[in-house]
């Protein structure tokens, strides 16, 4: 079945570091969403990405869909403390969204 | 509007019982999946419901349930419960479907079976 990787799993940036999250889809997307789910909370929404190379920005974060539409990356500039959480990708696959295990932020002050 | 609301917050049970949880989902919204979240597995699928029916279904033993009212609300059940049921039970609802638009999440069900 359809498989949605990211990477890395796991970082811890300085207060003021940038951070970049990546996902992989084993198969073609019609479009890639992410999601961020601070400690102790749930998910939510943060974009969708339909079009192949379209590059979405939010304050410091900036989303990439690769050309191919199998590939996504969430970059943030100047990390905030605020910034901490799990950031998920996540891609359509039949009658359901398929998710990346998620990458783990963790910002020092 | 009204988020997503899931009932109960917080439930202790013991091994072998069986249990309900409840998914309210936003007005208007006639998709609910149901996920488990696990710190070392990350969100994993259980199923998803569409006007009362089973559209999808993930790898879970039939222990796991579910089923969806016709004013959209859900349930699962999880029946002889196991210590690895222990986990975050998340359901997100959706106006056509998952992956088309935007899942809006509950605060999840924190499950602990001792």
């Amino acid at each position: 079945g359809q498989q949605v990787m990211q990477i890395p799993q796991y970082q811890h940036v300085q207060e003021g570091e940038d951070f970049t999250t990546y996902c992989n889809s084993s198969t073609t997307l019609s479009n890639i969403q992410w999601y961020k789910q601070r400690p102790g909370g749930h998910p939510v929404f943060l974009i969708q990405l339909v079009k192949s190379g379209e590059v979405k920005k939010q304050k410091r974060l900036t989303f990439q869909f690769g050309e191919a539409k199998k590939n996504s990356s969430l970059h943030i500039t100047a990390t905030q403390t605020t910034d901490v959480g799990t950031y998920f990708c996540a891609g359509p696959g039949g009658n359901k969204l398929v998710f990346g295990a998620g990458t783990i932020l963790r910002v020092k002050s | 509007k009204a988020g997503v609301t899931q009932t109960p917050r917080y439930l202790i049970k013991t091994r072998g019982q069986q249990v309900t949880l409840s998914c309210s989902p936003i007005s208007g919204h006639r998709s609910v999946s149901w996920y488990q979240q696990t710190p070392g597995q990350g969100l994993q699928f259980l199923f998803e419901y569409f006007s009362e029916t089973q559209r999808n279904k993930g790898n879970f033993p039939g222990r796991f349930s579910g089923r969806q009212f016709s004013n959209s609300r859900s349930e699962m059940n999880v029946s002889t419960l196991e210590l690895g049921d222990s986990a975050l039970y998340l359901c997100a609802s959706s106006l056509g479907g998952p992956g088309g638009t935007e899942a809006f999440f509950g605060q999840g069900t924190r499950l602990t079976v001792v």
